[in-house]
């Protein structure tokens, strides 16, 4: 049962243009939204995050936009470049004190192309 | 820092073989997980900890058993390898009790088991 569905499996952007990467969830007791970027041979690492408290979140050319009615989240990459070619993981934390699961979505593999 | 480090970095095993997978990390972090990294499935979490002494099962503990006896080190074992079990594994920490939230991965140890 996947809890954290992300679309689309895998994503070409021209250089300058805009990435989006969507994600929704089922669970409501979730109350942080992490997106994780992982390089080829590497870790994932934490990019942006996100609580629905707000419903956008910028840093830089990333944005996270947050629905929560509509329990989906999404990730803008702005001015997208060859260097933000990665794979992306959107994430999911439910509300409990002292425990610090996520629940990750499947991935969406970006390739930015001159 | 060193941040968090995994041994080995590859690894072939053959079906029935047992082997332990090491991860270590120097910032004092109370948490500790174990990842599996499958294309199409992104990141599932196998076991984790919220501290040395304890342990607890994620989404796919099935195969493989891990301990906590410092708050540094999270071995974790492959009891008796299965070809299911090629996969890449990451191991990952974060501090408790913070805003952030935010884990912290190692390079990630690619298992192929013949």
């Amino acid at each position: 049962q996947q809890q954290v569905k992300q679309s689309p499996q895998s994503l070409i952007v021209q250089k300058g243009g805009i990435s989006i990467i969507n994600c929704a969830y089922e669970n409501t007791a979730f109350d942080y939204f992490p997106w994780y970027q992982q390089f080829p041979g590497k870790g994932p690492a934490l990019l942006i995050a996100i609580r629905p408290d707000v419903s956008e979140k910028k840093e830089g050319r990333f944005t996270i936009s947050f629905n929560k009615s509509a329990k989906q989240f999404s990730l803008h990459i702005m001015d997208s470049q060859p260097g933000d070619s990665a794979t992306y993981f959107c994430a999911a934390k439910a509300r409990s004190f002292g425990n610090e699961k996520l629940t990750f979505g499947t991935g969406t593999r970006l390739t930015i192309i001159p | 820092n060193a941040g968090v480090t995994q041994t080995p970095k590859f690894q072939v095993l053959k079906t029935g073989q047992s082997m332990t997978l090491q991860c270590a990390q120097d910032m004092n972090h109370e948490y500790m997980s174990w990842y599996r990294q499958d294309p199409g499935m992104g990141l599932r979490l196998i076991h984790y900890s919220v501290g040395a002494g304890i342990t607890d099962q994620g989404e796919v503990p099935n195969g493989y058993n891990v301990s906590r006896s410092t708050t540094e080190d999270f071995p974790l074992r492959l009891l008796s390898a299965a070809p299911s079990q090629t996969s890449v594994y990451f191991c990952a920490s974060s501090p408790l009790r913070t805003r952030t939230y935010e884990q912290y991965f190692g390079p990630g140890t690619r298992l192929t088991v013949t």
